[in-house]
């Protein structure tokens, strides 16, 4: 089935790093997505990973891929407040007729407190 | 581009009457998702269309959700009775899919109450 796991919260202090984790089940998602929403806005892609790769770094964001666990995580660094947002992880699966949908987790709410 | 329009983006309704929530998706994507997002559920996909086709409606929870694409720029979900239970933020969301990647872009949201 498809389903995406994530935990709903997490709080940080400002200037620690923060650890995001996922599950996901499609293990032929060719892509896996983070993406950030912030309050009353919609979400917004922040970074994605190529299902043959295991890292990613990108400035403070890093993203780590465990194909066999399927087990996707995003670090922050050096968090700050403006980071306080729900962040999404998603996988692409199959649709009928062979089409690509993105199926998303419930999300994980940081907060950042100094 | 403008990026995703969705209107309007707050809606209050009364139980029983029909609600039309709208979507026009950036200009040459070719792929359109409704999503509905609650705090109990989290984010749902609800249909996805592809070259204005409805590709995949399983998540359209009941009979009374309809949606149509008529042409590449315009999208439209609509409820018919509410109900309270389907308060919720409705999202779309559209993309162009390249090798297998696809970055879904997304408008901000119709919050709707049904009361």
């Amino acid at each position: 089935g498809e389903d995406v796991e994530q935990s709903l919260f997490l709080s940080v202090r400002e200037g620690d790093s923060s650890v995001i984790n996922c599950t996901y089940t499609d293990s032929s998602s060719t892509y896996l997505y983070w993406y950030k929403q912030e309050p009353g806005a919609g979400l917004q892609l922040l970074t994605y990973i190529f299902s043959n790769m295991d890292m990613k770094q990108d400035q403070r964001l890093t993203v780590l891929l465990n194909k066999k666990d399927k087990h996707l995580s995003l670090r922050i660094a050096d968090t700050q407040t403006g980071d306080s947002a729900i962040y999404f992880c998603a996988e692409i699966t199959r649709a009928s007729g062979g089409y690509n949908k993105l199926i998303f987790g419930a999300g994980t709410r940081l907060a950042v407190h100094p | 581009d403008a990026g995703v329009i969705q209107s309007p983006r707050h809606e209050v309704t009364e139980m029983g009457q029909e609600v039309t929530l709208r979507c026009k998706p950036i200009s040459g994507h070719n792929s359109l998702f409704w999503y509905r997002q609650t705090m109990m559920r989290g984010l749902e996909l609800l249909i996805y269309f592809n070259n204005n086709v409805p590709i995949d409606d399983s998540g359209m929870p009941e009979d009374r959700f309809s949606a149509k694409m008529p042409n590449a720029s315009f999208s439209t979900l609509k409820i018919q009775p509410s109900e309270p239970r389907d308060s919720a933020v409705y999202f779309c969301a559209s993309s162009l899919a390249r090798g297998g990647r696809t970055e879904a872009f997304f408008g901000q949201g119709t919050r709707l109450t049904v009361v």
